[in-house]
């Protein structure tokens, strides 16, 4: 269990809806990572935010976007959904800002557009 | 462009034996070197790391080797283990230009069978 908690595991939705997934990091860690991976793409990082303020934005499109709360849990919104969007996501968290800590990993959220 | 590559999409090793994965990277500006395991179902777990000023770095069973000159690093475990079936993925940073951000490439895994 590497403490990182992401809800909900499933969720199947239709095209151009919008939907949130929610992660809650290691306690402890301050910083957490978006990581989407389809089929052929590998983990694409998408977006890192450290103490509640953005830190890094990857390949994440204008149709998603992310926030961290004060209690330092993690919201990934997905919005106008297209076929292209289903993948697993996953929430990493680490204790620093720097990718050099390792990255601990949640179980992610697999997202089916339909 | 695919900046970390793992050539091989899967590997089957016999139990006892020494499992090998490789990882090529492309950009002289990675300075360290991540291994994850995935299993299904769950998230990569770290494994083992390697900053670009060694060139080996041993963890129990698990030793990874980086060759800068090649741009190549290899993760061997060695007596492989049923166990270590999963999926095994390459990352690589570079530290970036503004506010000491880093950002992790990963390769698109390996996928190692050990057979009893």
């Amino acid at each position: 269990d590497s403490g990182v908690t992401q809800t909900p595991k499933h969720l199947i939705t239709a095209t151009g809806q919008r939907v949130t997934l929610r992660c809650s990091p290691r306690s402890g860690d301050l910083s957490v990572y978006w990581y989407q991976q389809s089929l052929d793409q590998g983990l694409q990082f998408l977006i890192q935010y450290y103490n509640g303020e953005e830190r890094a934005k990857g390949n994440i499109l204008e149709r998603f976007s992310a926030q961290q709360f004060p209690d330092l849990h993690s919201e990934l919104n997905l919005s106008s959904l297209e076929l292209g969007d289903s993948a697993l996501y996953f929430c990493a968290s680490s204790v620093e800002g720097t990718e050099n800590s390792p990255l601990h990993f949640g179980n992610g959220t697999r997202l089916t557009v339909t | 462009d695919q900046q970390v590559k793992q050539n091989s999409p899967s590997l089957s090793v016999q139990e006892g034996r020494i499992s090998i994965l490789n990882c090529d990277y492309t950009n002289s500006m990675f300075d360290y070197f991540l291994w994850y395991k995935k299993y299904p179902a769950e998230g990569p777990t770290f494994l083992i790391s390697i900053s670009s000023i060694k060139d080996k770095n041993e963890d129990g069973r698990f030793t990874v080797f980086l060759n800068k000159s090649a741009k190549h690093l290899s993760l061997h475990i060695v007596p492989s283990q049923p166990g270590d079936s999963a999926v095994y993925f390459c990352a690589a940073t570079a530290l970036q230009n503004a506010g000491n951000n880093r950002k992790l490439i990963w390769g698109l895994g390996t996928s190692l069978a050990v057979n009893p």
